[in-house]
């Protein structure tokens, strides 16, 4: 596709339950970033991927949280029993991945725990 | 930890005045430094990086930055703000792999 895309783009779930959320990245984009944006806050990094391994995954909140990428194009973020501080907007972005190309972001998923 | 502090919550500007956002980092070797913007209800938007080379950089609607190696900054600015310039700004960086990371944002508001 032109741009980032991720779905869905509003997400309203019961604590306690599962959730996924997608990101298909441009392609032939080898690097994949997972942030989190909380309401007029800053970006939050979560996960990064170089291809289809993760270099660095040291943002994940907890082990509820956790992430695949496959076929070094679409990755989910999953959300284990959903907590209310998981309220946010999760923002994936992409890269050509090497370290001087700039990332580009999709719309985001705004995830709601009520 | 390697980081880039924006000291700056908010920046108020009147419109055709001039905009500064300021940047600096911690990061140790040669930094890969970023500027994103993200303006209301619409995802972030790249404008600039400094990678090597000329230390002043252009970048897209007008903005410029400019890396510092003695002040370790790399300051955001625009010769003469829009009122459509109000928005969320980030700047960000690379140290020695892949990981982007950000600072805290900056608001910047301009006044008509």
């Amino acid at each position: 596709g032109a741009g980032v895309s991720q779905s869905p783009s509003n997400k309203v779930t019961e604590k306690g339950k599962d959730v996924e959320l997608r990101c298909d990245p441009i392609s032939g984009h080898t690097a994949l970033y997972w942030y989190r944006q909380r309401l007029g806050q800053g970006l939050e990094f979560l996960i990064y991927f170089q291809g289809n391994s993760a270099p660095d995954k040291s943002g994940l909140p907890s082990d509820r949280f956790s992430a695949e990428r496959t076929g070094e194009s679409v990755s989910t973020l999953t959300i284990q029993r959903t907590q209310q501080e998981d309220s946010a907007v999760y923002l994936c972005a992409s890269s050509l991945g090497r370290r001087y190309t700039e990332a580009f972001f999709g719309q985001g998923t705004r995830l709601t725990v009520v | 930890a390697q980081s880039v502090a924006q000291p700056e919550d908010q920046v108020n500007v009147a419109e055709g005045n001039p905009l500064t956002v300021k940047c600096t980092y911690s990061v140790s070797g040669n930094p890969y430094l970023f500027w994103y913007v993200q303006y209301p209800n619409r995802g972030l938007q790249f404008l600039l990086k400094y990678i090597t080379g000329d230390n002043l950089v252009k970048g897209s609607y007008g903005f410029e930055a400019e890396f510092n190696k003695s002040q370790t900054s790399f300051h955001l600015k625009k010769p003469s703000a829009l009122v459509s310039d109000s928005a969320l700004y980030f700047c960000a960086f690379k140290a020695a792999g892949n990981k982007l990371t950000f600072g805290g944002g900056t608001r910047v508001l301009v006044k008509p």
